[in-house]
């Protein structure tokens, strides 16, 4: 199993530019979680998926940000436009929580840098 | 809404020595406990998690957690620490199963030769 697979794992992008971000969560899996890292504020969700359905977008920052999930194998985290704040580690992760021994697994994250 | 507060941002220790890191949560129900590990530029690795049962588990690495419902805390062990467990250490909390991770702030260690 190849794991959690996110891209790209740099991204260096300018201010107001829009910044795509991608996520494989594990085969079977039927949950997804978007997080992002910072300094200053931790690990804070950013939105999450069951089956495919957003089931709490709170974390989203502002409008600026969107979160889809077209199908069970991909997820996409955009910004538009991006801003020097947004400059984070976004890192997503997948479960299954049907299972009796399930955990979270997560990606290797993506490090955006927005100047 | 359910928190975790790790009381410690940093700890030294000696290679050898005991390590215990300390986590505290809240939420009204027995959560679903986890410890990460994340090394400098790296993601999160999953060292052990806690759903139900004996209230010790263990982990991978060397390492266990013990709950403490009393107290409310789920604190990680290590009997010997090693130079390669130099990395920051995240509790984490769900309330049930497939339901968002609250993580607390995280504690840094550091390990000295």
């Amino acid at each position: 199993d190849a794991g959690v697979i996110q891209s790209p794992r740099h991204e260096v992008t300018e201010m107001g530019q829009e910044v795509t971000l991608r996520c494989k969560p594990i085969s079977g899996h039927n949950s997804l979680f978007w997080y992002r890292q910072t300094m200053m504020r931790g690990l804070e969700l950013l939105i999450y998926f069951n089956n495919n359905v957003p089931i709490d977008d709170s974390g989203m920052p502002e409008d600026r940000f969107s979160a889809k999930m077209p199908n069970a194998s991909f997820s996409t985290l955009k910004i538009q436009p991006s801003e020097p704040r947004d400059s984070a580690v976004y890192f997503c992760a997948s479960i299954d929580n049907r299972g009796p021994n399930y955990g979270y697994t997560f990606g290797s994250g993506t490090r955006l840098t927005v100047v | 809404a359910q928190s975790v507060t790790q009381p410690d941002i940093h700890i030294t220790v000696s290679e050898g020595a005991s390590l215990e890191l300390r986590c505290n949560y809240s939420y009204g129900a027995t959560p679903y406990l986890f410890w990460y590990v994340q090394s400098p530029g790296q993601g999160l690795q999953l060292l052990l998690k806690y759903f139900s049962g004996d209230t010790l588990v263990q982990g991978i690495k060397g390492f266990e957690a013990e709950f403490k419902r009393s107290q409310s805390s789920f604190n990680l062990r290590k009997p010997s620490v090693h130079w390669s467990d130099a990395a920051e250490y995240f509790c984490a909390v769900a309330t049930a199963a497939g339901n968002k991770l609250t993580f607390g702030g995280g504690t840094r260690v550091l390990v000295k030769p």
